[in-house]
């Protein structure tokens, strides 16, 4: 599996908007980007995915590369509640069984009130 | 819509005896859940992929027949650990997939102690 890069740890002030990067420089053709997030003492949560072109949803934007070898997860407005790890995980095309995910280690957000 | 329950939350349980874990998908039909692990201050490891109607797919290193994995229909699959001792002490978390889509959805975790 291709593997990925992120910082251990960042911290933002509340209602800044957040950066995390992430580093996938072995990333295939048919990899999608996806973002999880998960809050304290909690299952992971959906965040947002893409493949080439740069994605909107209402949690975040996606920004990806040219070349595709890194990507940036964007949080508008931090909030406190937006304290989490946030994991970049790259999968391959759907199947009906497979295509399992694997986790990183992910980036430990901070938010600063 | 993309539910997924596990059940229970949390479960205080004796050595050498074994433990539960249901998970369920409650507005969709899930053929493949997978099940991860995560000890405190670390990152989610998969476990094993359940698939329904057939044997589970154990990650390396993972003891199958620690980890009892069924999954006898589209909306259940149950882990069970087998002679549970502290060292399997841990948050266990499962996931299925969204129908169409390349988007996992996950239980809200089930924390295990073992005494």
């Amino acid at each position: 599996d291709a593997k990925t890069t992120q910082p251990n740890s960042m911290e933002s002030n509340e209602e800044e908007p957040v950066h995390l990067p992430c580093n996938h420089s072995t990333i295939s053709g048919t990899d999608y980007i996806h973002w999880y997030r998960q809050l304290p003492s909690q299952g992971p949560e959906y965040v947002i995915h893409g493949l080439t072109s740069n994605v909107n949803n209402r949690m975040a934007s996606l920004a990806i590369a040219e070349d595709r070898k890194s990507s940036t997860l964007i949080l508008h407005r931090a909030t406190l509640r937006d304290a989490a790890v946030y994991y970049c995980i790259l999968r391959d095309l759907p199947s009906n069984t497979g295509n399992q995910f694997y986790f990183g280690t992910g980036t430990s957000l901070t938010v600063i009130p | 819509g993309a539910v997924v329950s596990q059940h229970p939350s949390w479960v205080i349980c004796k050595s050498g005896t074994s433990v539960k874990i249901e998970c369920r998908s409650l507005d969709f039909q899930a053929t493949t859940m997978f099940w991860y692990r995560q000890f405190p201050k670390q990152s989610l490891m998969l476990m094993a992929t359940s698939n329904e109607g057939s044997k589970a797919t154990y990650e390396q290193g993972v003891e199958k027949d620690k980890f009892l994995i069924n999954h006898a229909s589209l909306t259940l699959s149950t882990l069970t650990v087998t002679s549970a001792h502290p060292e399997d002490s841990s948050f266990y978390i499962c996931s299925a997939r969204w129908p169409g889509a390349n988007v996992l959805t996950f239980g809200a975790g089930s924390r295990l102690t073992v005494l």
